[in-house]
């Protein structure tokens, strides 16, 4: 079962342009993680932001959560080219689940020149 | 560090041929996994490895079987291949199973005929 759910599923724009991507999940968690994927590689850690935590930063990416809400969002401030990719949010569940994330489907970004 | 490594790169199958595929990782990670990941699905987990000679199955184990053979080593094995299982397959590790950052490998693509 998919926990995470992002949105849009595509995005297109322009070089200098902020993205902003979402994500909605189910159940409660512990953490939640955005991942990068760029074409035919594997996926890349990118931030991971807990349950007790609102906002966090890390260079130009800026991930926020609202645990009331069940949602998070990433943004990418100032996109350039190279930030062309697919972006996964995971979920570390709250209750049970081990050391097990469970991924979303992903958001694929597209930054044009 | 070469990080998380995966071997084969790439696999052509024909329905009921075994393969196993190979990852290792150097980052003396306690914890391996192996995801595959299909268009518009995201990642599933296939199997875990929480630590050195453990393995619990994941969301979709049926069809593989698992082999934890050291603390850098573990080993997906598809014992009867078939068509469903065309794919791409990811191995990950973390430091631990407390729901950490996952680090990827490059992925193996697998088709089954």
């Amino acid at each position: 079962s998919q926990q995470g759910e992002e949105d849009p599923q595509a995005l297109s724009i322009q070089e200098g342009e902020n993205a902003t991507m979402n994500c909605s999940y189910k159940t409660s968690i512990n953490n939640l993680q955005w991942y990068r994927q760029n074409s035919g590689r594997g996926l890349v850690h990118l931030i991971l932001i807990r349950s007790n935590e609102r906002e966090k930063h890390s260079g130009r990416l800026r991930v926020t959560l609202d645990t009331s809400k069940k949602s998070s969002s990433l943004l990418i401030t100032a996109s350039r080219a190279a930030d062309t990719a697919s972006y996964f949010c995971a979920t570390a569940p709250r209750e049970g689940g081990g050391n097990k994330l469970t991924f979303g489907t992903g958001t694929q970004l597209k930054v044009e020149l | 560090n070469a990080g998380v490594t995966q071997t084969p790169k790439f696999q052509v199958l024909k329905t009921g041929q075994s393969m196993t595929l190979q990852c290792a990782q150097d980052m003396n990670h306690n914890s391996m996994y192996w995801y595959r990941q299909d268009p518009g699905m995201g990642l599933r987990l296939i199997y875990y490895s929480a630590s050195e000679g453990t393995t619990d199955k994941g969301e979709v184990p049926n069809g593989y079987n698992v082999s934890r053979l050291n603390k850098r080593e573990f080993s997906l094995r598809l014992e009867s291949a078939a068509p469903s299982q065309t794919s791409v397959y990811f191995c990950a590790s973390s430091v631990t199973s407390r729901q950490e950052t996952q680090y990827f490998g490059p992925g193996t693509r697998l088709l089954v005929l």
